[in-house]
């Protein structure tokens, strides 16, 4: 099946500062990509849904000022956490959707923010 | 408010037996069903998906679809310990993105 590829899978940053995570489709290109975050004991929840060469698009409730996408190219989404807080902690996972395989989403490993 | 809907569990059957999985849907429109395998800690890993009523099997795995009572089920057979873990629903959205619901949690006691 398709690989897809995040990075990184966990980091520790201090309150206030921008964590950087990045998405790639290592086998196959992605016009599309989902941004998911996932709390304790929960279900994955939509965040934002990412397609190449245009601004994303927001779930409701979700700041797209704190939480920036950009979908340069047909393989590598990046999400980045701006000024986190520690109620950002979460597990953040990446999907992306194979072209000829409608709503089959392959998912990035997760990475794990932690606030401190 | 789409709404995908899963018994939180746990459920627990021995080893060899069947899991029977559940889930059911609020948008009738729906075309697409999936159901994602998700070990503690780890990312979601497709197992099965299906798009037209009736049953399909992979291996040990069934995936059942009625659309007109707007339920999906997934079965297990010769359930192992290796199939320990939480099982998530998802419907597809037109959009692209998928709806999960909050998955039901599987042990399979040796």
């Amino acid at each position: 099946g398709a690989v897809v590829s995040q990075h990184p899978s966990w980091v520790i940053c201090k309150s206030g500062t921008s964590v950087k995570i990045e998405c790639r489709s290592l086998d196959f290109q992605a016009t599309t990509m989902f941004w998911y975050r996932q709390f304790p004991k929960q279900s994955l929840m939509l965040m934002a849904t990412s397609n190449e060469g245009s601004k994303a698009t927001y779930e409701q409730g979700v700041e797209k000022d704190k939480f920036l996408i950009n979908h340069a190219s047909l393989t590598l989404s990046t999400l980045t956490v701006t000024s986190a807080h520690p109620e950002d902690s979460s597990f953040y996972i990446c999907s992306a959707e194979q072209a000829g395989d409608p709503g089959e989403l392959f998912f990035g490993e997760g990475s794990r923010l932690t606030v401190l | 408010q789409k709404e995908v809907e899963q018994n939180s569990g746990p459920l627990s059957v021995p080893e060899g037996a069947i899991a029977s999985l559940n889930c059911t849907y609020s948008d009738r429109v729906s075309q697409s069903f999936f159901w994602y395998r998700q070990y503690s800690g780890k990312s979601p890993e497709l197992i099965m998906s299906i798009y037209s009523n009736g049953d399909k099997e992979d291996g040990r795995f069934t995936a059942q679809l009625n659309k007109a009572s707007q339920y999906v089920s997934l079965l297990i057979r010769d359930s192992q310990p290796s199939d320990s873990a939480t099982y998530l629903c998802a419907v597809g959205e037109s959009q692209g993105n998928l709806i999960f619901g909050k998955g039901t949690k599987l042990s399979v006691k040796p």
